[in-house]
């Protein structure tokens, strides 16, 4: 099956911090995305991207369609508390003749620095 | 409000008991997908509809598992005779095609 390697699992953050984080197949996506999610709710989309090659701000996060098309990374700016949370990276793919399926990383927990 | 509606938000009920949620996504979407995530891992695909159609469907959706999207508008999934390994929180999502997916808040699942 299709797998999503996201990475890191895990970091810690100082408010005013530049954080990044990157998503990674063996396979070619058609489409990446990525999202944050708090305790208790559903995912919430940050940015999609839809090109090989793209970059896409949103506010402090910038996010980019690898040119290979199997990569994409996700940056935040200057991060402040409520940047806390998790990021999952997600992708569309053909694969197996798949139109629907929207396959999801494992996530990357942002904390703040003790 | 005008986003994904999943109701109920929370359900307890003994293993062995049938339940069923309830999907209403963005009016003007015409996909729409169930997601089910357990703790500490993403969401895993079970089924969308294009409109009323269910196009697809995971392995992961077992024969005690159906949904229907009858008018192409809400969705229901159903679970009968539920099992301690179906505690999980239910997402729902919509979409226009094939772009950015917006979830629901999830239906959290506990079985007793």
């Amino acid at each position: 099956g299709q797998q999503l390697n996201q990475s890191p699992q895990s970091m810690f953050i100082q408010e005013g911090e530049d954080v990044s984080m990157n998503c990674t197949s063996s396979s070619i996506f058609n489409t990446w995305l990525w999202y944050k999610q708090d305790p208790g709710e559903g995912p919430v989309l940050l940015i999609a991207l839809y090109k090989a090659g793209e970059l896409t701000s949103n506010g402090r996060l910038t996010a980019q369609f690898g040119i290979t098309r199997k990569d994409s990374f996700l940056n935040i700016s200057a991060s402040i508390p409520s940047d806390v949370g998790i990021y999952f990276c997600a992708g569309h793919t053909n694969y197996g003749g798949s139109q629907g399926n929207l396959i999801f990383g494992k996530g990357t927990k942002l904390s703040v620095k003790p | 409000d005008t986003g994904v509606s999943q109701n109920p938000r929370h359900k307890i009920t003994k293993r062995g008991q049938n339940v069923t949620f309830r999907c209403d996504p963005i009016s003007e979407h015409n996909r729409l997908y169930w997601y089910r995530q357990t703790l500490g891992q993403g969401p895993e695909f079970l089924t969308y509809f294009q409109n009323e159609a269910q196009l697809e469907k995971s392995r992961l959706l077992s024969d005690r598992f159906s949904a229907e999207r009858p008018k192409g508008s809400f969705s229901t999934l159903e679970i009968q005779r539920t099992e301690q390994g179906d505690s999980a929180m239910y997402l729902c999502a919509s979409s226009l095609w094939q772009g950015g997916l917006f979830f629901g808040s999830g239906t959290q699942l506990s079985v007793l």
